[in-house]
């Protein structure tokens, strides 16, 4: 079947650290795959996404490659800030829904 | 901008009452989700619909049922609360297209507790 596996979190960096969430899926097919973040007290909001193998996805100093061969999209900055700090979730599309990870915390401190 | 909006931030219900929850949103989106967000265990599809007074079955519909009545609006309803039932209840929407499914648009969110 078609799921997403990420990192377990918390992630603790100091400010200016570099980051990196893994997120690795299964999947029939080809499918679009998203980060979406969610700041406290928020709901979801898109970071990026790629919709086809080799592809980049950017969005505020944030990156992911849609890694085929390794059925990968880990997330990466160079240079986190505080106000990084939230729940990172990757997700795969399944014809007309998302498929979610647990989500990862991310912390960032001064 | 797309705007989600959900009826309350924080809603506390005694065990065996009926709740409503309701989403709405002004873009015009054909799909409209209900999820339930829980620690460790991500975001979970409830229910979802494509068109008003249509619906589907998530992945785990069990002591929920939705309506749409207006394309706008999409309520989640617990007929009987369980205490099980208490979750962060996320409503989100996106415009239908075929093939790959694009962005979701989020509400910020229902704390729901069952007492």
């Amino acid at each position: 079947g078609n799921s997403v596996t990420q990192m377990e979190g918390p992630v603790t960096l100091s400010e200016e650290a570099f980051l990196t969430i893994n997120c690795t899926y299964t999947a029939t097919g080809y499918p679009s795959l998203f980060w979406y973040v969610q700041y406290p007290g928020e709901g979801l909001q898109l970071l990026l996404k790629a919709t086809k193998a080799d592809d980049k996805g950017s969005n505020k100093g944030f990156e992911a490659t849609y890694r085929k061969e390794t059925t990968s999209f880990h997330l990466e900055k160079g240079s986190v800030q505080v106000s990084d700090s939230a729940v990172y979730f990757c997700a795969l599309s399944r014809t007309d829904k998302l498929i979610f990870g647990t989500g990862t915390r991310l912390q960032v401190f001064p | 901008d797309v705007k989600v909006t959900q009826s309350s931030r924080y809603l506390v219900k005694r065990t065996g009452e009926k709740v409503f929850l309701e989403c709405v949103q002004d873009m015009d989106h054909e799909n409209m989700f209900w999820y339930r967000q829980d620690p460790g265990l991500g975001l979970r599809l409830i229910y979802f619909s494509y068109d008003v007074k249509m619906k589907e079955k998530g992945d785990i519909p069990e002591g929920y049922s939705v309506s749409r009545e207006k394309k706008e609006r999409f309520s989640l309803i617990l007929e009987s609360a369980s205490t099980n039932q208490t979750s962060m209840y996320l409503c989100a929407s996106s415009l239908l297209t075929s093939g790959q499914l694009y962005e979701q648009y989020f509400g910020p969110g229902t704390r729901l507790t069952v007492t």
